[in-house]
């Protein structure tokens, strides 16, 4: 059955950077697009952007652009997603998820999620 | 970006309930659209995707309907376990977005 298992939970210090893995298995991990999604505490879901595991390249949404680093390393079908100058607004837990369908890149519904990380942005 | 408006933001209902979710889009699209629900704690459950097909797994009592600017999640018969938040997204174009979120409680 298809797993995505996500690194553990992460407090940083702001202005530090994190990155979360999201381990893959079950699947052909360079077939299907990964997302990352943040949920800030008690709000709703951001999409983040994209990577083709396949090819790796990328899509970020604006906000993110600048800070966020999407990567994979197919020999573990694992994906990454690092933000950098991280600043207390940055506390909530982040998703990676992958698409409904082979090879759609990225244009497709969430199918399988990660069970979050939680980061934690304070001084 | 594509906007996404659900309405109502909460709602309170019987066992046995039909309940109605309505997610508005700022631009039309045709069928690119999910449905999500999540409890506490945990991640999005995929329940609908493409706008109107059944997740595998998930209970027919959840429909979904619509295309262009007006989407619909309907819970025929609401059921205990149906509490959560209930979310909205659209694929059609980047950035992906979600709409803010339908909170359903069982009275």
């Amino acid at each position: 059955q298809v797993q995505l298992v996500q690194s553990g939970a992460e407090v940083k210090k702001p202005g530090a950077s994190v990155k979360v893995s999201c381990k893959a298995s079950g699947y052909t991990f360079t077939g299907y697009y990964m997302h990352w999604v943040r949920q800030a505490p008690g709000q709703g879901l951001e999409w983040m952007g994209i990577i083709n595991p396949g090819g790796g390249t990328t899509t970020y949404a604006q906000k993110f652009q600048g800070r966020v680093t999407m990567t994979r390393d197919t020999s573990t079908s694992t994906a990454y997603m690092e933000l950098s100058s991280l600043r207390s607004e940055d506390t909530a837990v982040y998703y990676c998820a992958n698409d409904y369908y082979y090879d759609s890149s990225g244009y497709s519904s969430l199918r399988h999620w990660g069970q979050g990380t939680l980061v934690t942005v304070s001084s | 970006a594509i906007q996404l408006t659900q309405s109502p933001s909460s709602l309170s209902a019987s066992v046995g309930d039909r309940v109605t979710i309505t997610c508005r889009a700022s631009q039309g699209f045709s069928n690119a659209l999910a449905w999500y629900q999540q409890k506490p704690g945990k991640a999005p459950k995929l329940l609908i995707y493409d706008a109107s097909s059944l997740e595998n797994g998930v209970p027919s009592r959840f429909s979904g309907s619509g295309s262009g600017t007006d989407f619909t999640l309907t819970i025929s018969s609401l059921q205990p376990e149906d509490f959560g938040t209930y979310y909205c997204q659209q694929f059609n174009s980047y950035p992906l977005t979600f709409g803010g979120g339908t909170k359903v409680e069982i009275k």
